[in-house]
């Protein structure tokens, strides 16, 4: 499996429900980020967490780092229909010869209904 | 205004035709990278630069140039298209300090076509 894969593959929720994402990885890193992206367009960051934090919080997005599981998770709170879009996490190796690499995850496509 | 701009944003070549996809950040970042957006697979990295004249391999290098003689821009060359380079293409950037890399910032995309 890749570096950064998340899980699961699609979520379909109703609005005002919580969604939760799943992302692991492999090797270690810097820094891990989640980016959101609507259908086709750029990528819009959304929250970064370096390896040495546990959890952030911006607005109705939280999000966890295990470093020792290897994993992070993003809690989007209190959905609604325009956190319709593609999720994606993507981390950020420690240092040695890839340091720079940036590996994204294939992604988590939310659907939220209102 | 803060962006990454990518042009041309639409192109269609036919294999073997070399081309350019020029990429330009107006806020002073030390890091720009190139990305490939395919179905199924996320986003894979090409090159990416920290810093002028500062370049490295992504995962999928493979028939793809890069430059990064000013700091500002990021050219992302094809000497020789194929139909496999058919793809959703992103530049980013972003600043690059002692904690590591912060957040990238995207350009809009370009949707290549190789016929």
């Amino acid at each position: 499996s890749q570096q950064g894969e998340e899980d699961p593959q699609a979520l379909s929720i109703q609005e005002g429900e919580n969604a939760t994402m799943n992302c692991s990885y492999k090797t270690s890193i810097n820094n891990l980020q989640w980016y959101r992206q609507n259908s086709g367009r750029g990528l819009v960051h959304l929250i970064l967490i370096r390896s040495n934090e546990r959890e952030k919080h911006s607005g109705r997005l939280r999000v966890t780092l295990d470093t020792s599981k290897k994993s992070s998770s993003l809690l989007i709170t209190a959905s609604r229909a325009a956190d319709t879009a593609s999720y994606f996490c993507a981390t950020l190796n420690a240092g040695g010869t890839s340091y720079g690499k940036l590996t994204f995850g294939q992604g988590t496509i939310l659907t939220v209904h209102p | 205004e803060a962006q990454v701009t990518q042009n041309p944003r639409y192109l269609i070549t036919v294999t073997g035709k070399k081309l350019t996809v020029t990429c330009s950040q107006n806020m002073n970042h030390e890091y720009m990278s190139w990305y490939r957006q395919d179905p199924g697979l996320g986003l894979r990295q090409i090159y990416y630069s920290m810093n002028v004249e500062v370049t490295d391999k992504g995962d999928v290098p493979e028939g793809y140039k890069v430059s990064r003689k000013e700091k500002r821009n990021f050219p992302l060359i094809l000497e020789s298209p194929s139909p496999n380079q058919t793809s959703l293409y992103f530049c980013a950037s972003s600043l690059s300090g002692r904690q590591g890399l912060y957040e990238q910032y995207f350009g809009p995309g370009t949707r290549l076509t190789v016929t």
